[in-house]
């Protein structure tokens, strides 16, 4: 099936700082990308959907400034965590479906950390 | 609006005990469902979809139908093992788009 990795794989970065989260697809090409957040016993919340070549859409309450995306190519998306605070510690998932109608595959998630 | 709704767990069972997660839906339209697993330290992965109502997913022994009339998609295997051990989710995909809604997950421990 098709493979969706994530980098790192866990980070802790200190108050104020930020943070770069990697996501690829590895074996096909998506124009779209997901990025969603995991709170510990909770269920993932989109945050946004990374378009390529245009500018990312933001979920109702997501701070896009803080949250910036960057779909670089039809491989790659990035989520930088701006001036992190410890609230913003979670696990930040990825997904991308192959195409159209198509079910996402996920990334291995990201566990951030901010002290 | 699009929502899931699961039970919640964490649930617990011997090894070879029936199975059943149960997962209702709102949506608008004619959404696909899905069931995702998550195994511990893994990112999510496909366990079974239906696309259309009376539509049945099955794999790895877990089936689901998919109810239109009662607007579920519950998950169910005859005889659990160690091994599937993780949390489940149940997610729903609007026709209109790649975009999906999750329930909450349900923790599954299956004791020897």
């Amino acid at each position: 099936g098709a493979v969706v990795s994530q980098h790192p794989s866990w980070v802790i970065c200190k108050s104020g700082t930020s943070v770069k989260i990697e996501c690829r697809s590895l074996d096909f090409q998506a124009t779209t990308m997901f990025w969603y957040r995991q709170f510990p016993k909770q269920s993932l919340m989109l945050m946004a959907t990374s378009n390529e070549g245009s500018k990312a859409t933001y979920e109702q309450g997501v701070e896009k400034d803080k949250f910036l995306i960057n779909h670089a190519s039809l491989t790659l998306s990035t989520l930088t965590v701006t001036s992190a605070h410890p609230e913003d510690s979670s696990f930040y998932i990825c997904s991308a479906p192959p195409g159209q109608g198509y079910e996402q595959y996920f990334g291995p998630g990201t566990r951030l950390t901010v002290t | 609006g699009n929502s899931v709704t699961q039970m919640e767990g964490p649930v617990t069972l011997s090894e070879e005990a029936f199975l059943t997660i149960n997962c209702t839906y709102t949506a608008t339209g004619y959404p696909s469902l899905f069931w995702y697993v998550q195994y511990p330290g893994e990112g999510l992965q496909l366990l079974l979809k239906a696309t259309k109502a009376d539509d049945k997913g099955s794999n790895k022994g877990f089936e689901a139908t998919y109810r239109k009339e009662t607007t579920s998609f519950h998950l169910e295997k005859g005889s659990v093992q160690v091994s599937d051990s993780a949390v489940y989710f149940c997610a729903l995909r609007t026709n209109t788009g790649n975009q999906f809604y999750f329930g909450t997950g349900t923790s599954l421990t299956v004791i020897p």
